[in-house]
């Protein structure tokens, strides 16, 4: 079982639809990245949580610490947004490393 | 935001070759980076953290010889790829860590650079 999953793994929706990504994790940090992948490779940091909610214009990251959990919700989806999203936590410590999900891969229909 | 750049942003080289990625942190000085290496459709994996001045720590399978890095400022870490070979192609991304302790040592992902060997 890997440290840190990622749900769903593929996701297709139609422009306009409410995504939800999830991600669960099992082992202590001390932070949660969220990280948006293009088709071309570049990354683009999103979200950097260590608690509660945090919002950038039609994204919306949630954690959820007890729990384990993170959500990344993208309101009014759009074409643009198709991408590949990556979870990322930062190991409690004080290493600073990062381990990362595999992916959910979006792509938003028009 | 804080910004990390890498260079270049793609390169193809010939097999038996060395190639040099540059990661830079562009408005903070970084105590320690990150280089990471994607395989497609692969999560991405530590190789080695660097620490400005000091000899990097590679993680247990990644040969230190092969990936030679330098952190010979605070905004400056290079990882050269030597002697590449088709393997080595893959997606090679940086982070760096802010040193200030009033911007939470917050950590800061580059582009990252795709390596084609032919």
């Amino acid at each position: 079982k890997n440290e840190v999953e990622q749900s769903p793994q593929n996701l297709t929706a139609q422009e306009g639809e409410f995504i939800t990504i999830n991600c669960s994790y099992s082992v202590g940090i001390s932070a949660l990245h969220w990280l948006q992948q293009h088709p071309g490779g570049g990354i683009v940091s999103l979200f950097m949580l260590s608690s509660g909610k945090k919002k950038h214009g039609r994204l919306i990251a949630t954690i959820n610490i007890q729990e384990k959990h993170s959500s990344l919700h993208i309101t009014a989806s759009h074409p643009r947004d198709s991408a590949v999203y990556i979870c990322a936590v930062r190991l409690i410590g004080g290493t600073y490393k990062y381990i990362f999900g595999t992916g959910t891969r979006l792509k938003v229909l028009a | 935001g804080a910004v990390v750049s890498q260079h270049p942003s793609w390169v193809i080289c010939k097999s038996g070759t060395s190639v040099k990625i540059e990661c830079r942190s562009l408005d903070f000085q970084a105590t320690t980076m990150f280089w990471y290496r994607q395989f497609p459709k692969q999560s991405l994996m530590l190789m080695a953290t660097s620490n400005e001045g000091s000899k990097a720590t590679y993680e247990q399978g990644v040969e230190k010889d092969k990936f030679l890095i330098n952190h010979a400022s605070l905004t400056l870490s290079t990882l050269t790829v030597t002697s590449a070979h088709p393997e080595d192609s893959s997606f090679y991304i940086c982070s760096a860590r802010d040193g200030n302790e009033l911007r939470s040592y917050e950590q800061y992902f580059g582009p990252g650079t795709r390596l084609t060997v032919t």
